[in-house]
């Protein structure tokens, strides 16, 4: 099946600073996600974005469906920010389903 | 509409008990997926329906695992059973259509003590 990589597994961030975080995917793609996990557990939606750029505040994600990778930028991060980050694809060849990166664990220090 | 959702929240259960959990999607979705994911894991996937249709089941869905979809609509996931190792977050998400935009619950947090 598709396997999914994210970089880097762990960051730690001055608040106010900003940050690139990275998905790459082994086949092309019908479908990526962006999503972050609070504290709870539940799964927050950030971005469809199976290709181009998308803004939202203060992240924006970048997919470059060609190169089999997308960009998640985070701007001037604030500690509410803190969290797992996880990319998820559903690959053209490997059926419908949604399939996860191991995640970045992002922790903004205040 | 609320979104998806998960019941119960948490749950505890004593080895060798059955459990059973239900997923409510957003009305609309004709797809329905769950995952279950062990602390410092990302989701890993179990199952997922099309209507009322299960197209795919993961290897992780031993037999002692079971999911319904009976009239399309809301799911349940049944634990026969269970064991220390069935403790994690099993979570729920639907879709409209194979490649829309999935959306999560809040989860189902199980503990096998």
């Amino acid at each position: 099946g598709i396997q999914v990589e994210q970089s880097p597994p762990d960051l730690i961030l001055q608040e106010g600073a900003n940050s690139t975080l990275r998905c790459n995917f082994s086949d092309s793609v019908n479908n990526l996600q962006w999503f972050h996990q609070n504290p709870w557990g539940q799964l927050i939606n950030l971005f469809y974005i199976p290709s181009g750029t998308k803004q939202n505040g203060r992240l924006s994600a970048t997919t470059v469906a060609t190169e089999r990778y997308s960009l998640l930028y985070i701007s001037s991060s604030q500690t509410t920010d803190s969290g797992v980050y996880f990319c998820a694809v559903i690959g053209k060849a490997a059926g419908n389903k949604l399939t996860f990166g191991g995640g970045t664990r992002v922790l903004v220090k205040p | 509409d609320t979104g998806v959702s998960q019941d119960p929240r948490h749950k505890i259960t004593k080895r060798g008990q059955n459990v059973t959990f239900r997923c409510d999607p957003i009305s609309e979705h004709n797809r329905l997926y769950w995952y279950r994911q062990t602390l410092g894991q990302g989701p890993e996937f179990l199952t997922y329906f099309q209507n009322e249709a299960q197209l795919e089941k993961s290897r992780l869905l031993s037999d002692r695992f079971s999911a319904e979809r009976p009239k399309g609509s809301f799911s349940t996931l049944e634990i026969q059973r269970t064991e220390q190792g069935d403790s994690a977050m099993y979570l729920c998400a639907s879709s409209l259509g194979g490649w829309g935009e999935a959306f999560f619950g809040q989860g189902t947090r199980l503990t096998v003590v």
